[in-house]
């Protein structure tokens, strides 16, 4: 079983839209979970930190935390056209210690027109 | 701020050639890491350095050595180059000793081995 789970996608949405991106993690014991947003050719950028159960919610973006089922999901509002990309979810556990994150593979989103 | 730079951005090697890898953080972050990421694999440790002075292994250690010259500075070395390190290597940052963790990473460097 991967540490990390994401669903390669792709997953299309219409332009305005909600865009749901799911993850599922291994560790029990996990602490701390990511999301980034990585386009093509470039580098991962952070968009999305969560640390306790519940919704966190910057702008258009919530990020939603379930520590007993071991789920967290990003939310994106009002999908656009520029949200198509690659979202790594990352998540930090306890199990090998430090500051050591996993990645999922990604999900590939794409927002059409 | 740069925040996390990394040269060169793109390298041609042949096999059994050797290079380093340069990265610098200007955001006086105590941890510094090494990635590769390859399609259908993610991203992958490669090493990492939780302060400066230490460094470990990570997920795919082999044919890599890596110097946390200084706070600011890790560099990633390949002794030996061989073709399974095509790649893209990211370096990355982040706080220690916080409770956030987040890690924040450089543009990358683009590695074909012929």
């Amino acid at each position: 079983q991967k540490e990390v789970e994401q669903n390669s996608g792709p997953l299309s949405v219409p332009e305005g839209a909600i865009a749901s991106l799911n993850c599922t993690y291994s560790d029990r014991v996990s602490q701390s979970f990511f999301w980034y947003r990585q386009y093509s050719g470039k580098s991962p950028e952070l968009i999305m930190s969560i640390y306790s159960n519940g919704d966190k919610e910057d702008g258009r973006f919530t990020a939603q935390l379930n520590k007993a089922s071991q789920y967290v999901s990003l939310l994106i509002r009002d999908s656009q056209p520029s949200d198509s990309a690659t979202y790594l979810c990352a998540v930090r556990g306890l199990t090998g210690g430090g500051n050591k994150l996993t990645f999922g593979t990604g999900t590939q989103l794409k927002v059409e027109l | 701020n740069a925040g996390v730079t990394q040269t060169p951005k793109f390298q041609v090697l042949k096999t059994g050639q050797s290079m380093t890898l340069q990265c610098a953080q200007d955001m006086n972050h105590n941890s510094m890491y090494w990635y590769r990421q390859d399609p259908g694999m993610g991203l992958r440790l490669i090493y990492y350095s939780a302060s400066e002075g230490t460094t470990d292994k990570g997920e795919v250690p082999n044919g890599y050595n890596v110097s946390r010259l200084n706070k600011r500075e890790f560099s990633l070395r390949l002794e030996s180059a061989a073709p399974s390190q095509t790649s893209v290597y990211f370096c990355a940052s982040s706080e220690a000793g916080t409770a956030t963790y987040e890690q924040y990473f450089g543009p990358g460097t683009r590695l074909t081995v012929t």
